[in-house]
């Protein structure tokens, strides 16, 4: 089983800051199957990026994600209001999904 | 627009089985480009792959939870199910179905509490 491990675990930022999340990987992911989501209190998660670089359908290009391998980075590049969330890594196409842990990006 | 249901009891004993199944409305649970899965999230927690049905009923399972899980569908209802056995409170989580591409999982169900106990 491939295990993600999330860092940091809190993101204390303020509204306009650039925010970097890591997804680091037990073992080599396929690009092609590395996606990132945000989940907001009470919702179910929505899908950020998938394929590890492609941003999903409506989201704004803020959002951007990168890395091969076994790191992987969200980054938003001017936090909204809205942004403040909790995010997850996903590994996904090999019949064994998992997710990591999560960060939660924080009001500073 | 796609839209997935989650139903079944919100209240299970320890030791029974808990039951779920997820309805697909606004699109066929037949497309070939799609997996249907069951992800789960304990109270304050993080996200859990559970596992996941193609439309032929082949079926993948989260090793850890193999022994006791059990996904199927039905195509004539746009449905698939969540079964899982032998329960503890720490199965006590929000449960959501959800729709797996091959551009990540898309669309998601609102989620339902479940909780174990007596």
């Amino acid at each position: 089983e491939i295990v993600l491990t999330q860092s940091p675990g809190t993101l204390s930022l303020s509204p306009g800051e650039r925010a970097t999340l890591s997804c680091r990987a037990s073992q080599s992911v396929s690009s092609s199957y590395l996606a990132w989501y945000q989940q907001k209190p009470g919702q179910a998660p929505r899908l950020l990026i998938y394929g590890a670089s492609s941003r999903a359908t409506g989201i704004p290009d803020r959002f951007s994600g990168s890395g091969s391998g076994t790191d992987f980075t969200l980054t938003i590049s001017r936090l909204e209001p809205e942004d403040f969330a909790v995010y997850y890594c996903q590994q996904y196409g090999s019949s064994r999904e998992t997710f990591g842990q999560g960060t939660k990006v924080e009001i500073k | 627009q796609l839209q997935l249901q989650e139903s079944g009891p919100g209240l299970v004993k320890p030791s029974e089985t808990l039951s779920l199944t997820c309805t697909v409305s606004g699109g066929s649970i037949s497309s070939s480009s799609y997996y249907w899965g069951w992800i789960r999230q304990p109270p304050g927690k993080g996200l859990e792959w559970i596992g996941s049905i193609y439309y032929s009923g082949s079926t993948y399972y989260n090793p850890s939870l193999k022994s006791r899980v059990t996904i199927s569908v039905d195509t004539s209802k746009n449905q698939f199910s969540l079964k899982l056995s032998s329960v503890t409170a720490a199965d006590t989580a929000v449960y959501y179905c959800a729709r797996s591409t091959p551009f990540g999982v898309d669309y998601w169900g609102q989620g339902t509490l479940v909780t174990v106990s007596s």
